[in-house]
């Protein structure tokens, strides 16, 4: 059964507008979440990440939301930069385990 | 920064053989990882280290086999391939405890093809 879920294989924007990313969990003991950024042939990248006593974490163009009565979080990217075209991976960890658990992944493309 | 090395970012094995993927970091990280990378499928956790000499399954461990001799080194075995063990190989390192604050770090992968 699947943890973490990007139910979005794929979404397209135009350069300057914003994009949201979004993510779904089931597992409660999650308490952390993460979000990578992948180009391809390279390693994922590590972008920004969320605690689950917060509901909001912003760097620079990058801010993840978290509402964890719905388990639900969400990355939004403004203004949009054809750069950021990749794919983008949701992550979830918590309690002893050191693990990650990943979501499949959303490929995001910007056109300019 | 963190560096991640994978020794191998191309290799083509054949059905069989015994490979090993070697990694190294260079931040003096507890945790290391391995990760197999597939079309649809995301990332899927093989094996998992938090110290020397320790090693924990992960998600998918049939096959596959793992070493940490050394804190900065950690290799991933196939002890006899198959066609469908290929895949993109991703092996990563954090410091520990994990946390929002200590995100795992990526090297750039191997591509393994097995013929």
């Amino acid at each position: 059964d699947q943890q973490v879920k990007q139910n979005s294989p794929s979404l397209s924007v135009q350069e300057g507008r914003i994009s949201i990313l979004n993510c779904d969990y089931t597992n409660s003991m999650f308490d952390y979440f993460l979000w990578y950024k992948k180009y391809p042939a390279e390693g994922p990248t590590f972008l920004i990440s969320i605690s689950s006593i917060k509901d909001k974490n912003e760097d620079g163009r990058f801010t993840v939301f978290l509402n964890k009565s719905a388990k639900h979080l969400s990355l939004h990217i403004v203004p949009s930069q054809p750069g950021d075209s990749a794919v983008y991976f949701c992550a979830a960890g918590g309690g002893s385990n050191y693990k990650l658990t990943f979501g499949k992944g959303t490929l995001l493309t910007v056109n300019p | 920064d963190v560096k991640v090395t994978q020794s191998s970012r191309y290799l083509v094995k054949r059905t069989g053989e015994k490979v090993f993927l070697e990694c190294v970091q260079d931040m003096d990280h507890e945790n290391m990882f391995w990760y197999r990378q597939d079309p649809g499928l995301g990332l899927r956790l093989i094996y998992f280290s938090y110290d020397v000499k320790m090693k924990e399954k992960g998600d998918i461990p049939e096959g596959y086999s793992v070493s940490r001799e050394k804190k900065e080194r950690f290799s991933l075995i196939l002890e006899s391939a198959s066609t469908n063990q290929t895949s993109m190989y991703l092996c990563a390192s954090s410091l520990h405890p994990a946390g929002w604050d200590q995100p795992q770090h990526f090297g750039d992968g191997t591509r393994l093809s097995i013929l």
